[in-house]
């Protein structure tokens, strides 16, 4: 059972929108820590798409965006692209655990 | 070239120990604040360490006592002593570099991970 909870999956067709939703508590994004988001394919090293709720790296495609709102935050990818196919990851920071926790995890598969 | 790679994962049996390293390269890895993140088969990514610039330490709860973070500036590595190790150790083991920036910062390089097998 993960601190954060994400859908275990979503989808959808080359060219639409998605989004995935990761929720928390007072304990963690409630409490005004930064959601972090991150894009994984297996057997690869996991990669930073979106840090700080809305900012994304250099080079990642503006097709990314992020945002935050009380103890949720939610990943939206436009313009889906069949490379899009991935694992994705929320990530902040428990006062409670003290520590750094992940959501579960949500399979993006595009149709 | 700025990455992280990782070594020292293998089979080992329940109860045992075993140290991982992470070789870092292409950034001051002094001044990094560095983790170890792991991920059990089928499973997502879960925290186990950290360790800032000035040697401060984290752990997670599922580690705590039988794991333990250092690192070696001289010679820029980050290591995991990892002993009293369990079935449910069994994961890829990721090295990780947190984000400058202030604040508690995303995870901006991963290493490409090394699996830790944990026979009972």
């Amino acid at each position: 059972q993960s601190v954060l909870t994400q859908p275990p999956s979503v989808s959808g067709a080359p060219g639409q929108r998605v989004t995935i939703s990761c929720t928390g508590s007072s304990s963690n994004i409630g409490a005004g820590n930064d959601v972090h988001w991150y894009q994984h394919l297996p057997g690869t090293a996991p990669k930073l798409i979106i840090y700080d709720n809305n900012n994304r790296p250099s080079g990642v495609p503006d097709r990314f965006s992020g945002s935050k709102s009380d103890t949720s935050a939610s990943l939206a990818i436009t313009g889906l692209q069949a490379e899009d196919e991935a694992d994705y990851y929320c990530q902040s920071y428990d006062r409670s655990l003290s520590g750094r926790v992940f959501g579960g995890g949500t399979k993006l598969t595009v149709l | 070239e700025v990455q992280l790679v990782e070594s020292g994962g293998g089979l080992i049996q329940a109860g045992g120990s075993l140290r991982l390293s992470c070789a870092a390269s292409g950034f001051t890895f002094s001044n990094s604040d560095m983790h170890w993140v792991r991920q059990s088969i089928g499973k997502g990514l879960e925290w186990v360490s950290a360790i800032g610039p000035i040697d401060d330490t984290y752990y997670s709860g599922s580690v705590k006592g039988r794991f333990t973070i250092s690192r070696e500036v001289a010679e820029n590595s980050l290591y995991l002593q990892m002993t009293s190790l369990r079935a449910g150790d069994t994961a890829v083991y990721y090295c990780v570099r947190e984000r400058v920036g202030g604040g508690i910062g995303a995870f901006d390089l991963w290493g490409r991970g090394t699996l830790v097998t944990v026979s009972s």
